[in-house]
């Protein structure tokens, strides 16, 4: 079936620094990305979402990035604060009925 | 606002048991899932719905079935729960306008089957 591997499961970066999170998605018909953050104890919230008919957005300190021909994307924070410290998620869609696929999750930590 | 409602935080059953778990939103949102979280797995569809009365089976729906009466009541039953469905549950709920949206969601339910 179809899947999202998601890289790596845990990321420690000194605050200040950038954190990369990667993704690969399988089904080629997918065409919408978001991330989602879930601080511990919380429920998830997306972040930043794209589409396949662009290749980049930013919001701030956060950028998506989406290589349809490699069919990756990747999420980009700068500067890392302490609140960046959460669990992100990625996720691809699949088919057209508004379902998606999640990769596993990426536990972020920020060194003081 | 969107506000999306578990009806419990925490959720201690027998095996054996009829368990239900309802989710309410307040949004007129067409879509609603049933997602299972479990440690380095991630999210889980274990149904989903996009209609009042339409229901599809997701990746893992096995010991699970769900009912969707009202647009905002989405409502997840484990006929005979058992051990290895103790997780947290969380639902969510989306909107179809233009393609796909943001999912938000509920607090979740963490289940624990003893």
């Amino acid at each position: 079936g179809e899947n999202v591997e998601q890289h790596p499961s845990t990321l420690s970066v000194q605050e200040g620094d950038s954190a990369v999170i990667k993704c690969t998605y399988s089904d080629s018909a997918s065409n919408y990305f978001p991330w989602y953050k879930q601080e511990l104890g919380k429920r998830p919230q997306l972040i930043i979402d794209i589409r396949s008919n662009v290749g980049e957005k930013k919001d701030q300190r956060i950028a998506v990035t989406l290589n349809k021909t490699a069919k990756h994307f990747s999420l980009h924070i700068t500067e890392t604060q302490p609140e960046d410290s959460a669990v992100y998620f990625c996720a691809a869609s699949i088919g057209s009925n508004y379902q998606l696929i999640w990769g596993a999750g990426t536990k972020l930590i920020i060194k003081p | 606002d969107v506000k999306v409602t578990q009806s419990s935080r925490y959720l201690v059953k027998r095996t054996g048991e009829k368990v239900f778990l309802e989710c309410v939103q307040d949004m007129d949102h067409e879509n609603m899932f049933w997602y299972r979280q479990d440690p380095g797995l991630g999210l889980r569809l274990i149904y989903f719905s996009y209609d009042v009365k339409m229901k599809e089976k997701g990746d893992i729906p096995e010991g699970y079935s769900v009912s969707r009466e009202k647009k905002e009541r989405f409502s997840l039953i484990l006929e005979s729960a058992s051990t290895n469905q103790t997780s947290m549950y969380l639902c969510a709920s989306s909107s179809s306008a233009g393609g796909h949206n943001e999912q938000f969601f509920g607090p979740g339910t963490r289940l624990t089957v003893l």
